[in-house]
């Protein structure tokens, strides 16, 4: 049974800082991985999709790692922002579905 | 719609009634997922759709839980005799196929609260 864990649960950092969110999974036959934001009382919006064949994709400020032999990927977020601030969430694709299994989440402050 | 639209919004209802979310997926994708995201759980998946069939209905909760899709678009996740801990956000999810590297996306949400 695939398990996604986030690490830390929470997370302030002053802004400008530079960091890195943790994601690990427990069943590396997987489709994809995406990461995800979502503010308070919002829905989804997804931020990264990282297909099985690759190790990494990247979009603006935010980079995103994906090591399926370890069951680790990492969201780096650069110089952050206070509109950065936000829930992030992990999602595994995997099964004969592509069902998503999501983390817990990382809640991130950026404070001005 | 460009995405994935859901309906209601927001539904309260009493212990006991029965309640329908709608989710309307992208148009041209065959592969649709109901998600529920509560306090305790986190985001957790019920049910998959490819086009109108089901064949994977391993998180729904209960028998209360049922869902249907027609015409391989719109499909309705309906809850009998609802209960306080049916409270949470329903999502909606669509993606071009299944198993596709392309992702999932997700609409809006049906916010269910049940007093």
């Amino acid at each position: 049974k695939q398990e996604v864990t986030q690490i830390p649960a929470a997370l302030s950092v002053p802004e400008g800082e530079n960091l890195v969110l943790n994601c690990s999974f427990t069943d590396s036959a997987i489709y994809n991985l995406q990461w995800f934001r979502q503010d308070p009382g919002k829905g989804l919006t997804s931020l990264l999709l990282i297909q099985s064949s690759q190790r990494e994709q990247t979009s603006g400020r935010l980079n995103a790692s994906l090591d399926k032999s370890s069951g680790r990927s990492t969201l780096y977020i650069a110089a952050s922002q206070p509109g950065d601030s936000a829930t992030y969430l992990c999602a595994v694709g995997s099964g004969n579905t592509g069902k998503l299994i999501f983390g817990q989440g990382t809640t991130l402050q950026v404070k001005p | 719609g460009a995405g994935v639209s859901q309906s209601p919004s927001n539904k309260v209802t009493e212990k006991g009634k029965d309640v329908e979310l709608r989710c309307d997926p992208i148009s041209g994708h065959t592969a649709l997922y109901w998600y529920r995201q509560s306090l305790g759980q986190g985001l957790e998946f019920l049910i998959y759709f490819q086009g109108n069939s089901a064949p994977d209905k391993s998180g729904l909760p209960s028998d209360r839980f049922s869902a249907e899709r027609t015409g391989g678009s719109v499909s309705t996740l309906t809850i009998q005799r609802t209960q306080q801990e049916d409270s949470a956000v329903y999502l909606c999810a669509s993606s071009p196929r299944t198993g596709t590297p392309l992702g999932q996306y997700f609409g809006p949400g049906t916010r269910l609260t049940v007093t």
